[in-house]
């Protein structure tokens, strides 16, 4: 069975840019999160949506994060306009509900933002 | 935010010898998980716990689920060197539904 699957894997660009980030959970699994990992804060959980709605979002840090997902099998991460203290590893996890724990996470995505 | 405190930060141990970790928190937590995550990839799924004194194995790891709720350890035995990476506890907090509180994190290095 696939995993979560994201992409870019890597995505390199320059301040100012917007970046758009991609995933789709595991079939069937209707709880998506967005994480953001660096080495000073570890894992810090961004937006999560039960069911394509956002739930709680108190973790984006900015208006220049927005996060949407129009179906059950996608969803996006956009940042516009990037910065250089946006880069990290942004990962998508699913669960199978919302009252279900076990997050299975996607690889990844390293962003670099020069 | 809500924080957990893994220790030791890191561990660097011997081939066949056995680890323990531990996670502790200042709050109560309903479920605990343990993750591993290798250098590039995202955290797989270790263990799940959802009741306070549970004792669950998956091969040579096992985790338990503290009395007071507001700690929990994983223990592996016989390590070998693919044990390698960083470990990480997740709680989940009553009353925040999905959301997962993760620990910061284990880094085990296994020599020869």
């Amino acid at each position: 069975d696939a995993g979560v699957i994201q992409s870019p894997r890597h995505e390199v660009t320059e301040m100012g840019q917007e970046v758009t980030l991609r995933c789709k959970p595991i079939s069937g699994h209707n709880s998506l999160f967005w994480y953001r990992q660096t080495m000073m804060r570890g894992l810090e959980l961004l937006i999560y949506f039960n069911n394509n709605v956002p739930i709680d979002d108190s973790g984006m840090p900015e208006d220049r994060f927005s996060a949407k997902m129009p179906n059950a099998s996608f969803s996006t991460l956009k940042i516009q306009p990037s910065e250089p203290r946006d880069s990290a590893v942004y990962f998508c996890a699913s669960s199978l509900s919302s009252n279900s724990y076990e997050q299975y996470f996607g690889p990844g995505t390293r962003l670099t933002v020069t | 935010g809500q924080q957990l405190n893994q220790s030791p930060q890191s561990m660097f141990i011997q081939e066949g010898e056995d680890v323990s970790m531990n996670c502790t928190s200042s709050s109560i937590f309903n479920t605990w998980l343990w993750y591993k995550q290798e250098p590039g990839e995202g955290p797989v799924l270790l263990i799940a716990l959802y009741k306070a004194g549970e004792l669950t194995s998956n091969g040579r790891l096992t985790a338990q689920f503290g009395i007071t709720r507001k700690d929990s350890f994983l223990n592996i035995s016989a390590s070998i060197p693919s044990d390698v990476g960083i470990y990480f506890c997740a709680g989940q907090l009553g009353g925040t539904a999905s959301k997962l509180t993760f620990g910061t994190g284990t880094r085990l290095q296994v020599t020869l």
